[in-house]
């Protein structure tokens, strides 16, 4: 069974301030996904990562697929209120069937 | 656009009571997933599907069934609820795997 585990599990800051979270398994994915759930809501994708090394950007926010494509980072840049939420990766392999592995979430609080 | 609807949104059960949780999707997807996202804990899979007829078991089937007779609709049955099933329950549906996730709003079941 292929895991992934996401750090830090919490994460409080204040608004203006940068912060990374972190997405690791010791298996090899096909791709990467990010997604941000808000309370009350389903997850919605964020980003797609695919190439091993590969960088997107996606406004204040900047991802990354390692090389090996085991890990994943996700990079904030001067954090707001409206980043709160519940960052969820999600891995697509190819030796646990057809669907989406998710890690536990890193739960963001951005204080004003 | 409806997207992924899910109903009904919370609901409350009696030990060994039987309900159906509803999913339909109007985009035509051919993958259908079912989730279960516990307290501090990422989405587990449930069952899944690839299209009308076929379905599959997740990570966590055990006291879940499905059936998928039209490409649009996938509804999962509990047949006798146990507190351990308190949860809320995440429908998706995607294109090819790897491609994007669009998930429901949840529903919230508590068994009592």
């Amino acid at each position: 069974t292929q895991l992934l585990e996401q750090s830090p599990q919490f994460l409080s800051i204040q608004e203006g301030e940068n912060l990374t979270v972190y997405c690791n398994s010791s298996s090899v994915f096909s791709s990467l996904q990010w997604y941000r759930q808000e309370p009350g809501e389903g997850p919605v994708l964020l980003v797609t990562v695919v190439t091993g090394g590969e960088v997107k950007k996606l406004k204040r926010l900047t991802f990354q697929f390692g090389d090996a494509r085991k890990d994943s980072s996700l990079h904030i840049t001067a954090a707001q209120p409206g980043d709160t939420g519940l960052y969820l990766c999600a891995g697509v392999g190819d030796n646990y069937g057809q669907n989406f592995v998710f890690g536990p979430g890193t739960r963001l609080s951005v204080l004003p | 656009n409806a997207g992924v609807t899910q109903t009904p949104k919370f609901r409350i059960l009696k030990i060994g009571q039987s309900m159906t949780l509803q999913c339909a999707q109007d985009m035509n997807h051919n993958y259908m997933y079912w989730y279960r996202q516990d307290p501090g804990m990422g989405l587990k899979l449930i069952y899944y599907s690839v299209g009308a007829g076929i379905t599959d078991k997740g990570e966590v089937p055990n006291g879940y069934n499905v059936s998928r007779s039209t490409t649009e609709y996938f509804p999962l049955r509990l047949e006798l609820a146990a507190p351990s099933q308190t949860s809320v329950y995440f429908c998706a549906s995607s294109r090819p795997l790897g491609t994007e996730a669009f998930f429901g709003q949840g529903t919230r079941l508590t068994v009592v």
